[in-house]
């Protein structure tokens, strides 16, 4: 059984802050996907990271991908009351058939106080 | 500029009943998937479709049938609703396996 696990699964901070959520795995993955989903809404598709050791940024947010290709981190600077959402991290184990099976993170619920 | 699209919203059900939850998408995608969201257990597949014509079993198919009878088109079915279906049901598709997932608004159930 491959198992994904998010940390933390709940972050209050507030504006400003920095913040790390995490994602591990107990097996290889062959590429990463971001997600953050608003409430009611589905979740919207961040990043893909495929190359270990990849570092991706987008704005205030910065991907890493580890070189292990089992772990992958999502750092905020300067969070902002816009920033808050659930955010999910979802891989494609490697040497799985190749129809695009996610496997989703328990997910991080982050709440930016103003 | 729809996207997915899932209908309905929200639905009500008693146990025993039975109903279709409708996915269209129009960006004429192969692959499509049903997911279920329940709190602290992120999304979890219950099945999925690789082109027209096809369905096979995600993680969680237990209860629910699936049809792809046309491309766009994806639907759930659930014969006989119990509580345990309670749930938030999300729709997606995408071009081809490894790229990115498109999510529908999500379809809220509950199953008194």
């Amino acid at each position: 059984t491959q198992l994904l696990e998010q940390s933390p699964q709940f972050l209050s901070i507030q504006e400003g802050e920095n913040l790390t959520v995490y994602c591990n795995s107990s097996s290889v993955f062959s590429s990463l996907q971001w997600y953050r989903q608003e409430p009611g809404e589905g979740p919207v598709l961040l990043v893909t990271v495929v190359t270990g050791g990849e570092v991706k940024k987008l704005k205030r947010l910065t991907f890493q991908f580890g070189d292990a290709r089992k772990d992958s981190s999502l750092h905020i600077t300067a969070a902002q009351t816009g920033d808050t959402g659930l955010y999910l991290c979802a891989v494609i184990y490697a040497g799985g058939t190749s129809y695009g099976k996610l496997t989703f993170g328990q997910g991080t619920i982050l709440t930016v106080h103003p | 500029n729809a996207g997915v699209t899932q209908t309905p919203k929200f639905r009500v059900l008693k146990t025993g009943q039975s109903m279709t939850l409708l996915c269209a998408q129009d960006m004429n995608h192969e692959y499509m998937y049903w997911y279920r969201q329940d709190p602290g257990m992120g999304l979890r597949l219950i099945h999925y479709s690789v082109g027209e014509g096809t369905t096979a079993k995600g993680e969680v198919p237990d209860g629910y049938n699936v049809s792809r009878l046309k491309k766009q088109n994806f639907l759930l079915g659930l014969e006989s609703a119990a509580p345990s279906q309670t749930s938030v049901y999300f729709c997606a598709s995408s071009y081809r396996g490894e790229q990115p997932q498109h999510f529908g608004d999500g379809t809220r159930l509950s199953i008194l």
